[in-house]
């Protein structure tokens, strides 16, 4: 089984300046790790993805994610964020051996950009 | 659009009574996730389907629960005796393969009095 910690529920932004999410997570096999985005009153959009290779993963809306195998962590960063990043984060696993995708996601850190 | 859709976007019940949601996933995905979703957390794995058969079915998931997908098409989650507790958001999501992306759908908000 596997469990993710998002070690932050609220992260306040100003417009134009970097944001790290962190996420840990728990497992006893070798995972893929993912982060979905919820903007308000619509449904999760996948971000970026870990499967396999370069740690360093990059996703859509300058976001990037880098996999550290050693710390079982995958933080999310943008080195400059909009106020259209305003959104819910969630950071999930899914573990290798689950060959049909089941994703556990965490409770979530909601990012909110100020002017 | 031819994204995941789903139907109702709002469900009011009061408790005691059943209620039936629809999911339509994009066309030609296999698999079709179900996942709920409460206020202040992430979503949690119901069930899930490859073309019709369901394959898998969350601890989460009491017998007051059953989902289906005929056909392998769209998929219906039927929650009977409706509790207090069942008040939460319910997200549907497909995907052509098991670790392909997942998209998902806006989601059905059910309310139960």
């Amino acid at each position: 089984a596997q469990s993710v910690t998002q070690l932050d529920s609220q992260v306040p932004v100003f417009e134009e300046a970097p944001v790290e999410l962190r996420c840990n997570y728990s497992s006893s096999v070798s995972v893929y790790l993912f982060w979905y985005v919820q903007y308000p009153n619509q449904g999760l959009q996948l971000l970026l993805k870990y499967l396999s290779g370069s740690t360093l993963v990059k996703g859509i809306n300058g976001f990037e994610a880098e996999f550290n195998k050693s710390q079982t962590s995958f933080h999310l960063r943008k080195p400059s964020v909009h106020i259209s990043d305003t959104a819910e984060y969630f950071c999930a696993v899914s573990g290798i051996t689950d060959s049909w995708g089941k994703l556990q996601f965490g409770a979530g850190t909601q990012v909110v950009v100020t002017p | 659009d031819t994204g995941v859709s789903q139907n109702p976007r709002h469900k009011i019940t009061k408790r005691g009574q059943n209620v039936t949601f629809r999911c339509d996933p994009i066309s030609e995905h296999n698999r079709l996730y179900w996942y709920r979703q409460t206020l202040g957390q992430g979503p949690e794995f119901l069930t899930y389907f490859q073309n019709e058969a369901q394959l898998e079915k969350s601890r989460l998931l009491s017998d007051r629960f059953s989902a289906e997908r005929p056909k392998g098409s769209f998929s219906t989650l039927e929650i009977q005796r409706t509790e207090q507790g069942d008040s939460a958001m319910y997200l549907c999501a497909s995907s052509l393969g098991g670790v392909e992306t997942q998209y998902f759908g806006p989601g059905t908000r059910l309310l139960v009095l």
